[in-house]
């Protein structure tokens, strides 16, 4: 999986509750991101960050939050505000921002609702 | 808005048969294509990219043409294997650096 490790693999979440999905990279690539795979339809941005302490939002943020406090972690919390939270989920990098980038991704977490 | 189309949607065949998965696209203006390969429960791996200026690129039994006119792309696996079962995504990238992604052909091959 290209040096990118989230845990865990699996998690479950009971109503009203915060959880937060790892993502730790050794590849020293600048740009990370959180991807949401539902069955039968594409992945879907979540979060991006280009550089440690910046990121934006992508085109599901709401109910999702994100810290880059360090190049090589990128955690996403999916709060209680996410009413549909069962879903895959998927972290990659790239080198730098770029549209030649290759992303590379994790083995993913499959989030679940209690 | 920028869309990728994946057909088909499913795909079942023979072990030691070929196969073409086709993509397309809208993205505009048009950077780069991608084809990943993700295996069930895991991340998606890429396997080829294609600019603007190639045609056709292989890696082992695995083969993508672009045609840029018509914005289509197709993916060729000759002599499928079992561990070719997985679903194939297509994913295109414009002038942002955020691709756009197509939901994928799910293949299965049996033996």
């Amino acid at each position: 999986d290209g040096g990118i490790t989230q845990s865990p693999k699996y998690l479950f979440r009971k109503e009203g509750q915060n959880v937060t999905l790892s993502c730790e990279q050794n590849l020293n690539h600048d740009a990370m991101y959180w991807y949401r795979q539902d069955p039968g339809q594409g992945l879907r941005l979540i979060y991006y960050s280009q550089i440690v302490n910046d990121f934006q939002k992508g085109d599901i943020a709401e109910g999702y939050s994100v810290s880059r406090e360090k190049k090589e972690s990128f955690p996403l919390t999916v709060t209680s505000a996410q009413k549909n939270p069962t879903a895959f989920y998927l972290c990659a990098s790239s080198g730098r921002t770029g549209s030649n980038e290759k992303l590379f991704f994790g083995s993913g977490t499959q989030l679940s609702v209690l | 808005k920028n869309q990728v189309e994946q057909s088909p949607q499913s795909l079942i065949i023979l072990e030691g048969k070929n196969c073409t998965l086709q993509c397309n696209y809208t993205v505009s203006p048009f950077s780069n294509l991608r084809w990943y390969k993700q295996d069930t429960g895991r991340g998606p791996v890429s396997l080829t990219i294609m600019t603007f200026s190639e045609n056709t690129k292989s890696n082992g039994r695995y083969t993508a043409t672009l045609d840029a006119d018509t914005k289509q792309s197709s993916l060729h696996i000759t002599a499928s294997q079992l561990s070719d079962s997985a679903s194939y995504i297509c994913v295109v990238s414009g002038e942002s650096y955020i691709p756009t992604f197509g939901r994928g052909t799910s293949l299965i091959v049996h033996p």
